[in-house]
């Protein structure tokens, strides 16, 4: 059974920095792209960033580019999510997510996380 | 960016109802559509996957149609299990993007 694994999520500041950490199993891993989606409270999903199965190449969403870094490591099963310069409106549950397509292309997301809360907030 | 555009926002329907979804997308996204639904609390989950694949395990009542930039998510006979919001999302092309939400009531 795939299952993905968060951490991380918390209390912090704006202008502060959180790193995200997802722990899968059940695949493998490397051989496919992962993703970070998020939603704040009480609104839509929202596409955050993924990687490639290799870790080569990283899209991001215009709102957290040259702020949120993504990034894996294939031996510890785990993907990343730096985020630094972190806004208020970056307040949101941060669900990881497996890519259906494989490890160099983006389709969908199946399955999820639980997701981990990021408040930011002074 | 592709803009995804879901209708309606809301939906109140009871138990054995037909209900349908719609989704436009601002550009042609050919079958690059995907469906999920949400309960509070929960993470998503896909129902329908390539605009018209059912996910396994998800009931044959969920079908999903349509390609280029409208798309439909219909619900043959909606069940109580069925109340959730429902999301639409294109994996065309960078920046990956959603629909708004369908929200799904009891009448």
């Amino acid at each position: 059974e795939v299952q993905l694994l968060e951490s991380g999520g918390g209390l912090v500041q704006p202008g502060g920095s959180l790193r995200l950490s997802c722990a899968a199993s059940g695949f493998t891993f490397s051989s496919y792209a992962m993703n970070w989606v998020r939603q704040a409270p009480g609104k839509g999903l929202e596409w955050v960033s993924g990687v490639t199965g290799s870790g080569g190449r990283t899209y991001y969403a215009d709102s957290v580019k040259g702020r949120f870094t993504i990034s894996r490591d294939n031996s510890q099963n785990t993907v990343y999510l730096q985020m630094n310069s972190l806004r208020a409106e970056d307040t949101a549950v941060y669900y990881c997510a497996k890519d259906r397509c494989g490890d160099t292309c983006f389709s969908d997301f199946d399955p999820w996380g639980q997701g981990t809360l990021v408040t930011v907030s002074s | 960016d592709i803009q995804m555009t879901q209708s309606p926002s809301f939906v109140s329907a009871s138990v054995g109802d037909r209900v349908t979804i719609t989704c436009r997308a601002s550009q042609g996204i050919s079958s690059w559509l995907a469906w999920y639904q949400q309960k509070p609390g929960k993470a998503p989950k896909v129902l329908i996957f390539l605009a018209s694949s059912l996910q396994s395990g998800v009931p044959t009542r969920f079908s999903g149609s349509g390609s280029g930039t409208d798309f439909t998510l219909t619900i043959s006979s909606l069940q109580p299990e069925d109340f959730a919001t429902y999301y639409c999302q294109q994996g065309k092309s960078f920046p990956l993007t959603f629909g708004g939400g369908t929200k799904v009531e009891i009448k």
